[in-house]
Protein backbone atom coordinates (compact mmCIF):
# COMPACT_ATOMS: atom_id res chain seq x y z
CA UNK A 1 0.00 0.00 0.00
CA UNK A 2 1.37 3.62 -1.14
CA UNK A 3 1.68 6.30 1.25
CA UNK A 4 0.17 8.90 -0.52
CA UNK A 5 -3.22 7.71 -3.05
CA UNK A 6 -3.47 8.23 -6.88
CA UNK A 7 -6.58 6.89 -8.84
CA UNK A 8 -5.19 3.74 -10.69
CA UNK A 9 -6.46 5.22 -14.42
CA UNK A 10 -7.36 8.13 -15.98
CA UNK A 11 -8.19 8.56 -19.48
CA UNK A 12 -9.08 11.46 -22.67
CA UNK A 13 -8.51 12.47 -26.14
CA UNK A 14 -5.80 13.64 -27.46
CA UNK A 15 -5.42 17.59 -27.46
CA UNK A 16 -7.87 17.01 -24.63
CA UNK A 17 -6.61 17.86 -21.04
CA UNK A 18 -6.79 15.87 -18.31
CA UNK A 19 -5.71 16.16 -14.21
CA UNK A 20 -4.14 13.29 -11.67
CA UNK A 21 -4.68 14.15 -7.92
CA UNK A 22 -2.44 12.54 -5.20
CA UNK A 23 -3.39 12.97 -1.79
CA UNK A 24 -1.69 12.89 1.59
CA UNK A 25 -1.75 13.84 4.93
CA UNK A 26 0.13 16.48 7.10
CA UNK A 27 2.98 14.30 7.80
CA UNK A 28 3.68 14.35 3.97
CA UNK A 29 2.33 16.94 1.53
CA UNK A 30 0.81 19.43 3.91
CA UNK A 31 4.30 19.93 5.04
CA UNK A 32 6.73 19.34 2.09
CA UNK A 33 6.63 20.02 -1.73
CA UNK A 34 5.82 17.67 -3.97
CA UNK A 35 7.14 16.18 -7.59
CA UNK A 36 5.54 14.71 -10.05
CA UNK A 37 7.57 11.64 -12.23
CA UNK A 38 6.48 10.04 -15.94
CA UNK A 39 6.92 6.36 -16.35
CA UNK A 40 7.01 5.65 -19.64
CA UNK A 41 6.23 1.53 -20.40
CA UNK A 42 9.84 -0.59 -19.98
CA UNK A 43 11.81 2.92 -18.69
CA UNK A 44 12.49 4.37 -15.29
CA UNK A 45 11.05 7.38 -14.14
CA UNK A 46 11.58 11.07 -15.22
CA UNK A 47 11.22 13.90 -13.81
CA UNK A 48 8.22 16.33 -14.71
CA UNK A 49 7.82 18.78 -11.56
CA UNK A 50 9.34 19.06 -8.40
CA UNK A 51 8.86 22.01 -5.83
CA UNK A 52 5.09 21.52 -6.58
CA UNK A 53 4.78 23.36 -9.89
CA UNK A 54 8.13 23.46 -11.31
CA UNK A 55 9.62 22.50 -14.22
CA UNK A 56 12.51 21.19 -15.16
CA UNK A 57 15.04 22.47 -18.25
CA UNK A 58 13.35 20.24 -21.73
CA UNK A 59 9.63 19.56 -20.48
CA UNK A 60 7.40 21.43 -21.65
CA UNK A 61 4.38 23.76 -20.44
CA UNK A 62 1.71 21.32 -20.92
CA UNK A 63 2.62 19.66 -18.24
CA UNK A 64 1.66 21.54 -14.71
CA UNK A 65 1.55 20.80 -10.63
CA UNK A 66 -0.15 22.82 -7.94
CA UNK A 67 -0.88 21.54 -4.20
CA UNK A 68 -3.31 22.72 -1.80
CA UNK A 69 -3.70 21.45 1.71
CA UNK A 70 -2.50 17.47 1.47
CA UNK A 71 -3.22 16.86 -2.10
CA UNK A 72 -1.51 18.25 -5.39
CA UNK A 73 -2.71 17.74 -8.78
CA UNK A 74 -0.20 17.47 -12.02
CA UNK A 75 -2.64 18.97 -15.39
CA UNK A 76 -1.58 17.53 -18.95
CA UNK A 77 -3.29 19.73 -22.05
CA UNK A 78 -2.88 19.26 -25.45
CA UNK A 79 -2.96 15.55 -24.92
CA UNK A 80 -0.74 13.73 -27.15
CA UNK A 81 -0.11 9.68 -28.05
CA UNK A 82 3.20 9.85 -26.37
CA UNK A 83 2.04 10.76 -23.43
CA UNK A 84 0.83 7.56 -22.58
CA UNK A 85 2.76 6.62 -19.74
CA UNK A 86 1.98 5.47 -15.54
CA UNK A 87 2.62 8.85 -13.48
CA UNK A 88 3.89 9.06 -9.69
CA UNK A 89 3.52 11.68 -7.08
CA UNK A 90 6.26 11.69 -4.83
CA UNK A 91 6.99 13.86 -1.29
CA UNK A 92 8.72 13.11 2.02
CA UNK A 93 7.48 12.74 5.08
CA UNK A 94 7.95 12.86 9.03
CA UNK A 95 9.60 9.92 9.28
CA UNK A 96 12.23 11.43 6.83
CA UNK A 97 11.76 8.83 4.23
CA UNK A 98 10.52 9.67 0.36
CA UNK A 99 7.07 8.21 0.07
CA UNK A 100 5.30 8.13 -3.57
CA UNK A 101 2.04 7.44 -5.04
CA UNK A 102 0.59 4.33 -6.39
CA UNK A 103 0.72 5.56 -9.78
CA UNK A 104 -1.91 6.10 -12.31
CA UNK A 105 -2.42 5.42 -15.54
CA UNK A 106 -2.68 7.77 -18.62
CA UNK A 107 -4.39 6.17 -21.56
CA UNK A 108 -4.70 8.74 -24.59
CA UNK A 109 -8.13 7.82 -26.37
CA UNK B 1 24.05 15.91 -18.38
CA UNK B 2 24.40 13.45 -15.73
CA UNK B 3 24.15 9.43 -16.13
CA UNK B 4 23.89 6.56 -14.17
CA UNK B 5 24.46 3.41 -14.92
CA UNK B 6 23.49 0.50 -12.82
CA UNK B 7 25.33 -2.90 -12.78
CA UNK B 8 24.35 -6.45 -10.46
CA UNK B 9 23.17 -9.74 -10.57
CA UNK B 10 19.48 -10.00 -11.37
CA UNK B 11 19.19 -13.39 -9.53
CA UNK B 12 19.70 -13.48 -5.59
CA UNK B 13 19.02 -16.92 -3.50
CA UNK B 14 16.85 -16.23 -0.54
CA UNK B 15 19.15 -15.61 2.35
CA UNK B 16 21.58 -13.79 0.89
CA UNK B 17 22.95 -10.74 -0.44
CA UNK B 18 21.80 -8.47 -2.73
CA UNK B 19 24.69 -6.18 -4.12
CA UNK B 20 24.17 -3.45 -6.76
CA UNK B 21 26.65 -0.56 -8.43
CA UNK B 22 25.70 2.74 -9.83
CA UNK B 23 28.61 4.57 -11.70
CA UNK B 24 28.01 8.00 -11.92
CA UNK B 25 29.11 10.61 -15.05
CA UNK B 26 28.58 14.26 -15.08
CA UNK B 27 28.42 14.72 -11.42
CA UNK B 28 30.35 13.60 -8.71
CA UNK B 29 29.50 11.65 -5.50
CA UNK B 30 31.21 13.53 -3.47
CA UNK B 31 29.15 16.20 -4.80
CA UNK B 32 28.13 18.92 -1.30
CA UNK B 33 24.70 19.68 -3.01
CA UNK B 34 23.40 15.67 -4.17
CA UNK B 35 22.49 12.96 -2.77
CA UNK B 36 22.76 8.98 -4.43
CA UNK B 37 19.73 7.00 -3.63
CA UNK B 38 18.45 3.26 -4.17
CA UNK B 39 14.82 3.15 -4.91
CA UNK B 40 13.00 -0.04 -5.98
CA UNK B 41 10.06 -0.86 -7.91
CA UNK B 42 7.20 -3.64 -7.23
CA UNK B 43 3.70 -4.36 -8.15
CA UNK B 44 3.10 -5.16 -4.09
CA UNK B 45 4.61 -2.74 -3.18
CA UNK B 46 4.81 0.20 -5.47
CA UNK B 47 7.28 2.80 -5.53
CA UNK B 48 9.75 2.23 -2.64
CA UNK B 49 12.24 4.45 -1.03
CA UNK B 50 15.26 2.57 0.37
CA UNK B 51 17.99 5.35 1.40
CA UNK B 52 21.15 7.64 0.56
CA UNK B 53 24.38 8.80 0.99
CA UNK B 54 25.91 12.10 0.78
CA UNK B 55 28.83 13.95 1.34
CA UNK B 56 28.32 16.83 3.20
CA UNK B 57 32.33 17.86 4.54
CA UNK B 58 31.55 13.98 5.71
CA UNK B 59 29.35 10.94 4.52
CA UNK B 60 26.39 10.34 6.03
CA UNK B 61 23.44 7.98 5.20
CA UNK B 62 19.70 7.56 5.60
CA UNK B 63 17.87 4.59 5.72
CA UNK B 64 14.07 3.68 4.87
CA UNK B 65 12.53 1.70 8.36
CA UNK B 66 11.38 -0.67 6.11
CA UNK B 67 14.79 -2.24 5.61
CA UNK B 68 16.77 -0.77 8.44
CA UNK B 69 19.20 -3.35 9.49
CA UNK B 70 19.63 -5.17 6.38
CA UNK B 71 20.63 -2.06 4.17
CA UNK B 72 24.27 -0.50 3.67
CA UNK B 73 24.61 2.20 0.85
CA UNK B 74 28.15 2.54 0.56
CA UNK B 75 29.88 5.56 -2.09
CA UNK B 76 33.05 4.39 -3.51
CA UNK B 77 34.99 7.74 -4.39
CA UNK B 78 37.43 6.42 -6.06
CA UNK B 79 35.48 5.17 -9.25
CA UNK B 80 32.86 7.60 -8.76
CA UNK B 81 29.98 5.15 -7.58
CA UNK B 82 27.66 3.85 -4.99
CA UNK B 83 26.47 0.60 -4.38
CA UNK B 84 23.66 -1.34 -2.35
CA UNK B 85 23.79 -4.17 -0.25
CA UNK B 86 20.43 -6.11 1.24
CA UNK B 87 20.91 -8.56 3.04
CA UNK B 88 19.07 -11.60 4.00
CA UNK B 89 16.55 -11.12 1.11
CA UNK B 90 13.18 -12.93 0.88
CA UNK B 91 11.01 -13.15 -2.31
CA UNK B 92 8.99 -10.17 -1.43
CA UNK B 93 12.39 -8.24 -2.18
CA UNK B 94 12.00 -9.11 -5.59
CA UNK B 95 11.87 -5.95 -7.94
CA UNK B 96 13.20 -3.42 -10.05
CA UNK B 97 16.08 -1.63 -8.00
CA UNK B 98 16.84 2.24 -9.48
CA UNK B 99 19.60 4.53 -8.29
CA UNK B 100 18.87 7.72 -8.58
CA UNK B 101 20.17 11.89 -7.55
CA UNK B 102 18.65 13.30 -5.05
CA UNK B 103 18.84 17.54 -6.15
CA UNK B 104 17.15 20.19 -3.23
CA UNK B 105 15.76 23.47 -4.21
CA UNK B 106 12.61 23.86 -1.77
CA UNK B 107 12.93 20.07 -1.40
CA UNK B 108 13.82 17.05 -2.01
CA UNK B 109 13.17 15.60 -5.61
CA UNK B 110 15.25 12.84 -8.13
CA UNK B 111 16.38 14.44 -11.14
CA UNK B 112 18.53 12.02 -12.65
CA UNK B 113 17.66 7.46 -12.76
CA UNK B 114 19.10 4.37 -13.74
CA UNK B 115 18.37 2.22 -16.15
CA UNK B 116 16.62 -0.31 -13.48
CA UNK B 117 18.23 -3.55 -13.03
CA UNK B 118 15.63 -5.99 -11.95
CA UNK B 119 16.34 -8.37 -9.28
CA UNK B 120 14.76 -11.85 -8.42
CA UNK B 121 15.16 -13.66 -5.20
CA UNK B 122 14.39 -17.23 -5.95
CA UNK B 123 16.31 -20.33 -5.30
Amino acid sequence: QSVLTQPPSVSAAPGQKVTISCSGSTSNIGNNFVSWYQQLPGTAPKLLIYDNNKRPSGIPDRFSGSKSGTSATLGITGLQAGDEADYYCGTWDSSLSAVFGGGTKLTVL
Amino acid sequence: QVQLQQSGPGLVKPSQTLSLTCAISGDSVSSNSATWDWIRQSPSRGLEWLGRTYFRSKWYNDYALSVKGRITINPGTSKNQFSLQLNSVTPDDTAVYYCARGAYNSAWYFDYWGQGTLVTVSS
